[in-house]
């Protein structure tokens, strides 16, 4: 059975730019969750969204933004993108919204120059 | 303020040299202790979920067991392909239903 899936794989971008990740989830799966890693630490939390609607919110500003499509896919947006959004950005997918083990795709390389 | 945290920060072993890495977590209402594997460039890769105090998971040379304050990864007699960045991550009441990650322990492995 696939994974999760992630695209880009890398990504290059200039500050102020904006930049559009995409993350389909494992067959079966409701919930989708993003993470930001930097570097040395643990993923943090972004967004959490099941059945197509959000059910919870890291601590990130208002640049970032996602939404779930009917099929469950997703997508991350980020707005105005500053050298310090340079990270891994990694998509997980579980059967139910809490409790359950999070897969992981293999994150989208996200490079601010 | 809640948190997880990981000790120590980098292990190295020989081949056959037995260890645990630490885990422990000061969140209230635990809904479930995960563990996973990250390789370099890769995703995390899970491991293995404790709910309740007193469970234990095995797989392989890893074990897994669980306190009320702290969670521990055994590894028995690693080998040179167990070297990885392990992560541990909580779920709890207050987190609804995203993981709550530690730093992790990078773990080297010699032959």
């Amino acid at each position: 059975d696939a994974g999760v899936t992630q695209s880009p794989t890398h990504l290059i971008k200039t500050r102020g730019q904006q930049v559009t990740l995409r993350c389909s989830p494992i067959s079966g799966h409701k919930s989708v969750s993003w993470y930001q890693q930097v570097l040395g630490q643990g993923p943090q939390f972004i967004f959490q969204y099941y059945e197509k609607e959000e059910r919870g919110r890291g601590n990130f500003p208002d640049r970032f933004s996602a939404r779930q499509f009917p099929n469950y896919s997703s997508e991350l947006n980020v707005n105005a993108l500053l050298l310090g959004d340079s990270a891994l950005y990694l998509c997980a997918s579980s059967l139910a919204a809490v409790g359950q083990p999070q897969h992981f795709g293999d994150g989208t390389r996200l490079s601010i120059l | 303020e809640d948190q997880v945290t990981q000790s120590p920060e980098a292990l190295r072993l020989q081949e056959g040299e037995s260890s645990s890495l630490n885990c422990s977590y000061t969140v209230s209402g635990l809904r479930g202790l995960f563990w996973y594997r990250q390789d370099p460039g890769k995703g995390p890769e899970f491991l293995f979920t404790l709910y309740s105090a007193g469970e234990e998971k095995e797989k392989e040379r890893l074990k897994a067991t669980l306190t009320k304050k702290e969670s521990f990864l055994h590894i028995t007699a690693p080998k040179p392909e167990d070297s990885a960045t392990y992560l541990c991550a909580v779920s709890y009441g207050g987190s609804q239903g995203n993981l709550i990650f530690g730093k992790g322990t990078k773990l080297s492995v010699k032959p």
